[in-house]
Formats: C-alpha cells, structure tokens, sequence
C-alpha cells in the first residue's frame, strides 16, 4: 500500500500570506496525485488533479507541484475561506489512498 | 447540474446489515465509474469500494472485502453499497464520489454524505 504522509498537521497562516502544504508517498506516484479541500460538515472537494492542474472553478491561488514522491499544494494569499483541512490522495497504485489531512486555519 | 444524493445511514446494531443509495442527477451517469469513500468521525478520509461503468469490474479495501458490496442501477442512476456484518469501526460518514470522466481515479463530484452509526 502507498502511504501518504501529510505535513504539518495544522498550519496556521495569516490572511493574505502563502500557505505550503506538504504531501509525501512511500513509494512513486510519477504525477498521479490530486488535492482535495474539505470544510467541516461539507464533502471534499477537488482542487487539483495530476499534481498540478487546477479543477474547474478553483481559483487561481491554489497550485500544485512535485512528482514521483514529493508533492506541495501553495495558497499563495489566504483567505478566509480557505480555512479547511486539505488531503491529498494518489491513484497510480491500488488502493487508492488518502493522506492524512492538514488542518489550515487563521493565525 | 452534477447531483449525488446519498441515502440510507443510521443508528445499526453490530452484526446487522445495511444498504447505502446514491442517486445521480444532471449527467450521463452510466458514462463514470463511481467510488464509496468513508471518513470516522473527526478522522481522515478512506477509499473503501470503485465500480466499473458497466458494473463488470469491482474492487475492495482489504479492510472491508468479503463484507461490503459495491453495486449499481444504470436504469435507475443509482449507486449502491450493501455492508454485511457491521462493527463499531464501521462508524463513519459514507460519501459516493463520480471518478473522472476521462476514467483516472481522482473525483471530480462527491456527494453530501450519509452517516452511519454501528452501536449497541
């Protein structure tokens, strides 16, 4: 099984400053790697997808980058509505797996 | 618009069975393959089942093989997830997710969710 490892747990940021968030695979995923925003109470929702292309409608401050096992997703100004908990989760190997999350909020 | 509607959660004793639905509305639903993807209360978020467009392709977390069945209704844009023999660690709130349509297994619509709850 790929483990994904996120980091931090919980990031706090500052509105309008850059967010980085982490996400790292036990094993390559070349670029098969999507991001997923979940705000309390609400499903999650995609962000990114082959590690690097925005999802329909997601605003330009979200990006992503990396391949094969190192993978970071960037808001580069934070919003208050930003504050969510943020997974990635791959999809070159079976299972499928999740990361573990890290939590965004305000500083 | 892209609607998944999960139904079907509840309070369940361990040892019995319940059938999870989700109904699709505003696309081809017989076009996507679609997957059930848990989370526990205050956890991380688990892939547990994926169907195949036609239904002839099934595959399972080994967490929960031989217990839950993934299934689905191209006449009726209905998805379903039959869970046998339910434990406590079964407890979450259970999502239905469309793959993408180019068939990469990211999700690009996620329903509501239905909570599930196995207790005594």
């Amino acid at each position: 099984e790929t483990v994904m490892t996120q980091s931090p747990a919980t990031l706090s940021v500052s509105p309008g400053e850059r967010a980085t968030l982490s996400c790292r695979a036990s094993q390559t995923v070349a670029s098969s790697l999507a991001w997923y925003q979940q705000k309390p109470g609400q499903a999650p929702r995609l962000l990114i997808y082959g590690a690097s292309t925005r999802a329909t409608g997601i605003p330009a401050r979200f990006s992503g980058s990396g391949s094969g096992t190192d993978f970071t997703l960037t808001i580069s100004s934070l919003q208050s509505e930003d504050i969510a908990v943020y997974y990635c989760q791959q999809y070159q190997n079976w299972p499928l797996t999740f990361g573990g999350g890290t939590k965004v909020e305000i500083k | 618009q892209v609607q998944l509607v999960e139904s079907g959660g509840g309070v369940v004793q361990p040892g019995r069975s319940l059938r999870l639905s989700c109904g699709a509305t505003g696309f081809s639903f017989s076009a996507y393959s679609f997957v059930w993807v848990r989370q526990a209360p205050g956890k991380g978020l688990e892939w547990v089942a994926i169907i195949s467009k036609d239904g002839s392709h099934k595959y399972y977390a080994d967490s929960v093989k031989g217990r839950l069945t993934i299934s689905r209704d191209n006449s009726r844009n209905t998805l379903y997830l039959q869970v046998n023999s339910l434990r406590v660690e079964d407890t979450a709130v259970y999502f239905c997710a469309r793959e993408d349509r180019d068939g990469y297994e990211f999700f690009d619509y996620w329903g509501q969710g239905t909570l599930v709850t196995v207790s005594s």
